[in-house]
């Protein structure tokens, strides 16, 4: 059973500064890896998807990296804002079935303080 | 692209009632997922659609759960008999066809059983 796991659970900044999420899976047999965000009582956003060949997408200020051999994943948010502030989650289809439903980490709770 | 819409935004049901939530994909996505999230968790898988045959089923889904897709266009989803555990943020999403595309969230119903 494919488990996601992220840390920090919470992590709060300085406006301007750099940082990185991560993001591990257990089972490293994997289409993709999702990156999403989620404003409070919202629903998610989809912010890069990285296939399952590729190494790393980038989108603006956001840099997201995969090594599936390790499981791992990382989110890189450059110049953070306080209009980054939200949690971030990760999540994985499976490999092996004809769909494509996501098992997603817990997420990080991101606050970028003015 | 008017994107994933769910209706209603909010539910406050006693316990023990019936209730009957509503979601309408992106008009070109055959399939369409449902999943439930509660506070500080991530979101968990309960089915998935592809057209109007409901392909996979979660174990979270128990039997007071039904979900239909009777024209392969807009979903529902009933919870009967609703239990103070079912409080939670239902949602959900869509994709085109092919395994491990992007997934497209709605807003969410949020529901509150008392």
């Amino acid at each position: 059973k494919q488990e996601v796991t992220q840390i920090p659970a919470a992590l709060s900044v300085p406006e301007g500064e750099n940082l990185v999420l991560n993001c591990s899976f257990t089972d490293s047999a994997i289409y993709n890896l999702q990156w999403f965000r989620q404003d409070p009582g919202k629903g998610l956003t989809s912010l890069l998807l990285i296939q399952s060949s590729q190494r790393e997408q980038t989108s603006g200020r956001l840099n997201a990296s995969l090594d599936k051999s390790s499981g791992r994943s990382t989110l890189y948010i450059a110049a953070s804002q306080p209009g980054d502030s939200a949690t971030y989650l990760c999540a994985v289809p499976p490999k092996e079935t004809s769909g494509s439903r996501l098992t997603f980490g817990e997420g990080t709770q991101l606050t970028v303080n003015p | 692209d008017t994107g994933v819409s769910q209706d209603p935004r909010h539910k406050i049901t006693k316990r023990g009632q019936n209730v009957t939530f509503r979601c309408d994909p992106i008009s070109e996505h055959n399939r369409l997922y449902w999943y439930r999230q509660t506070l500080g968790q991530g979101p968990e898988f309960l089915t998935y659609f592809q057209n109007e045959a409901q392909l996979e089923k979660s174990r979270l889904l128990s039997d007071r759960f039904s979900a239909e897709r009777p024209k392969g266009s807009f979903s529902t989803l009933e919870i009967q008999r609703t239990e103070q555990g079912d409080s939670a943020m239902y949602l959900c999403a869509s994709s085109p066809q092919g395994a491990g595309e992007t997934q497209y969230f709605g807003p969410g119903t949020r529901l509150l059983v008392l």
